[in-house]
């Protein structure tokens, strides 16, 4: 049981070029979010799905597109990145019934 | 809107000295609180967390926050600091719909000296 696993670790782009932060889950669990991390400001939600085939807006949505096309997989996608996404990104998830959300180890991201 | 204050953004302590850190919030409807801890280069883990019933707390690591309503706090406390206490500590509050969605604090980082 891995919980939440997050691909890649670490991550440099340059302005400007595209990429796609994988989630997945083998808890079964219907609710998965992406956060962002940047020093002084805790965590923000970029966006989360309560289910297979939805998602929805978080805090800080801008910039961002998620696909949930499986149950276990929640993907966070840069079309054309900034340094401002320059961040550590945090996945979670959570059964419905529950409060607690999993985290996943995070992926370090730069964007020079 | 739901949001979560932590007072003082780095807090330290001399191993076996009292743990506490503060945390205020402020929801509308009566919330989900959570204090999660992050250890260097990983990712979050709960602490404990309060949701309906008992207002004070346990959780792992010898850890216990208070949920008091007349003062909106839930601050963290730990009667005696370990080295391996050192890490980064977040409130959270959630909303009570279907989400579930967090909202933070700015955290706090304890350090613990000898």
């Amino acid at each position: 049981n891995a919980g939440v696993t997050q691909t890649p670790k670490f991550r440099v782009l340059k302005t400007g070029q595209s990429m796609t932060l994988l989630c997945a889950q083998d808890m079964n669990h219907e609710y998965m979010y992406w956060y962002r991390q940047d020093p002084g400001m805790g965590l923000r939600l970029i966006h989360y799905s309560v289910g297979e085939g939805t998602t929805a807006k978080g805090e800080v949505p801008d910039g961002y597109n998620v696909s949930r096309l499986k149950k276990q997989n929640f993907l966070l996608g840069l079309e054309s990145a900034a340094p401002s996404q320059t961040s550590v990104y945090f996945c979670a998830s959570k059964r419905t019934s529950a409060n607690e959300q999993f985290f996943g180890p995070g992926t370090r991201l730069t964007v020079l | 809107a739901q949001s979560v204050t932590q007072l003082g953004s780095h807090v330290s302590v001399s191993e076996g000295a009292l743990v506490l850190l503060r945390c205020n919030y402020s929801s509308s409807v009566p919330p989900y609180l959570f204090w999660y801890v992050q250890y260097p280069n990983q990712g979050l883990q709960l602490l404990l967390k309060y949701t309906t019933g008992a207002t004070l707390v346990k959780g792992i690591n010898g850890f216990e926050a208070e949920f008091k309503k007349s003062e909106t706090s839930f601050h963290l406390t730990k009667p005696s600091a370990h080295m391996s206490d050192a890490a980064e500590y977040f409130c959270a509050v959630s909303d009570t719909g279907t989400a579930s969605k967090l909202t933070f604090g700015t955290g706090t980082r304890l350090q613990v000296t000898l």
